[in-house]
């Protein structure tokens, strides 16, 4: 299957700073890469996705950039906010199967 | 967006007893269901896929005759954990895309399972 590394696994900004995670993944045919926040307990609950024939999408203060050619992809936080607190997940997808990177514990300090 | 129901949220069973975990898609059909388990402070591991009317698939190390599973309709999948130990204990979340289309995974609320 998959391989996706993700990093970091924490991450401490202030509040209105911006904040990146990245992830690569192996499997050169993947081609969606959702990304998930998740709060404790709960379900993950998408942010952001992209595919592959795009190399960048942004959603108001959150943007992902893919670079297939590196099996690359990261997602970007701008303006920071408290309630952005969580732990975040990237992914690949292969058949609808959903490989998910290691997390990364985003806290944002007001 | 779709939605998938997950069910119960949280149990709490005795060592060597069974507990039945169920999927439901409420408003798609899905022919693939996608099985995942979090252990605390970690990522969810794929587990298994449930093929709706045929068997399912599990990842490398998952085993099949601990963790049943069954996809008995277009909207339901279950997941039965048997002669559960303490070790069993996670977080169960299970996950469906819409038959047919290349659109998000929809996830469950999760099970929270506690075995003593």
């Amino acid at each position: 299957g998959e391989n996706v590394e993700q990093h970091p696994s924490t991450l401490s900004v202030q509040e209105g700073d911006s904040a990146v995670i990245k992830c690569t993944y192996s499997d050169s045919a993947s081609n969606y890469f959702p990304w998930y926040k998740q709060e404790l307990g709960k379900r993950p609950q998408l942010i952001i996705d992209i595919r592959s024939n795009v190399g960048e999408k942004k959603d108001q203060r959150i943007a992902v950039t893919l670079n297939k050619t590196a099996k690359h992809f990261s997602l970007h936080i701008t303006e920071t906010q408290p309630e952005d607190s969580a732990v975040y997940f990237c992914a690949g997808e292969r058949f609808n199967k959903f490989y998910f990177g290691s997390g990364t514990k985003l806290n944002v300090k007001p | 967006g779709a939605v998938v129901s997950q069910h119960p949220s949280r149990v709490i069973c005795k060592s060597g007893t069974s507990v039945k975990i169920e999927c439901r898609s409420l408003d798609f059909q899905a022919t693939t269901m996608f099985w995942y388990r979090q252990f605390p402070k970690q990522s969810l591991m794929l587990m298994a896929t449930s093929n709706e009317g045929s068997k399912a698939t599990y990842e490398q190390g998952v085993e099949k005759d601990k963790f049943l599973i069954n996809h008995a309709s277009l909207t339901l999948s279950t997941l039965t954990v048997t002669s559960a130990h303490p070790e069993d204990s996670s977080f169960y979340i299970c996950s469906a895309p819409q038959a047919y289309r290349n659109t998000e995974a929809f996830f469950g609320q999760g099970t929270r399972l506690t075995v003593v």
